[in-house]
C-alpha cells in the first residue's frame, strides 16, 4: 500500500501560468481532500470530495478547480497562479471507520513557489 | 475554518523526559487524531481515537479522547532524539476535519 501519493514534489510557476497538482489513493477511501499550509496560519481546506462525482469548496477555493477523476484520483488545478499561492500542497483521504467516525491520511506535499 | 486550541505553542525538553500537550475544542466531535510532522514531509497518523473516554497507547505514545468528547491529549514518554517535529491534533465530524495549530516539540540530547 503506498496510502496517498502525489506529484509533483516541487514545482515553480511563473505568475499566469497554469498547472495541475495530481493526487492518487489505494486505500478505497470515498473521501478526498485538499488543503494547503502556510506559515503559521495552520491547514486550510481549498476543497473536498465527500464521493466520486461530487466536490464542495473548502475555506479557500478562490483560484482553485478540483477535479474528482475517479475514486482513487482527485487532482487540483490553478488557472492562473499568483505569488499568493505559494504554499505547501497537501492531498489527504478519509475512510470511515463505524457510522460516524472518520481517519484521515495525508500525502507528503507538493512544495510550489509562484514568482 | 474553526481551529482547536492547541497547547503548548512549543516545547524544549531533555532526552528522557516525559510530554504532554493537549487539544481543546468548543464543538464535540466523532474522532480525534494525533498527527506528528517532520520539517518537508506530510502529516503522519499517530493515533485515532473514536470513543469518549478512549484511552489508546502506540509505543511510548499515548492518547485520551475526553468524556466530554470536547478535549484530547497526547502524552510521549522517555522522550528522544527523533520525536523532534510539530504535533497537531485533529477532530472530525462529519466529513469535515479541524486542527489545531500544533506543538512544536525539541528535544536536547
Amino acid at each position: 500500500n503506498a496510502g496517498v501519493t502525489q506529484t509533483p514534489k516541487f514545482q515553480v510557476l511563473k505568475t499566469g501560468q497554469s498547472m495541475t497538482l495530481q493526487c492518487a489513493q489505494d486505500m478505497n477511501h470515498n473521501s478526498m481532500y485538499w488543503y494547503r499550509q502556510d506559515p503559521g496560519m495552520g491547514l486550510r481546506l481549498i476543497y473536498y470530495s465527500a464521493s466520486e462525482g461530487t466536490t464542495d469548496k473548502g475555506e479557500v477555493p478562490n483560484g482553485y478547480n478540483v477535479s474528482r477523476l475517479n475514486k482513487r484520483e482527485f487532482s487540483l488545478r490553478l488557472e492562473s497562479a499568483a505569488p499568493s499561492q505559494t504554499s505547501v500542497y497537501f492531498c489527504a483521504s478519509s475512510g470511515r471507520r463505524g457510522s460516524l467516525q472518520e481517519t484521515q491520511y495525508f500525502g507528503p506535499g507538493t512544495r510550489l513557489l509562484v514568482l | 475554518g474553526q481551529q482547536l486550541n492547541q497547547s503548548p505553542q512549543s516545547m524544549f525538553i531533555q532526552e528522557g523526559e516525559d510530554v504532554s500537550m493537549n487539544c481543546t475544542s468548543s464543538s464535540i466531535f466523532n474522532t480525534w487524531l494525533w498527527y506528528k510532522q517532520d520539517p518537508g514531509e506530510g502529516p503522519v497518523l499517530l493515533i485515532a481515537l473514536y470513543k469518549a473516554g478512549e484511552l489508546t497507547s502506540n509505543g511510548r505514545l499515548t492518547a485520551q479522547f475526553g468524556i466530554t468528547r470536547k478535549d484530547s491529549f497526547l502524552n510521549i514518554s522517555a522522550s528522544i532524539p527523533s520525536d523532534v517535529g510539530i504535533y497537531f491534533c485533529a477532530g472530525n465530524t462529519g466529513n469535515q476535519f479541524y486542527f489545531g495549530t500544533g506543538t512544536s516539540l525539541t528535544v536536547i540530547p
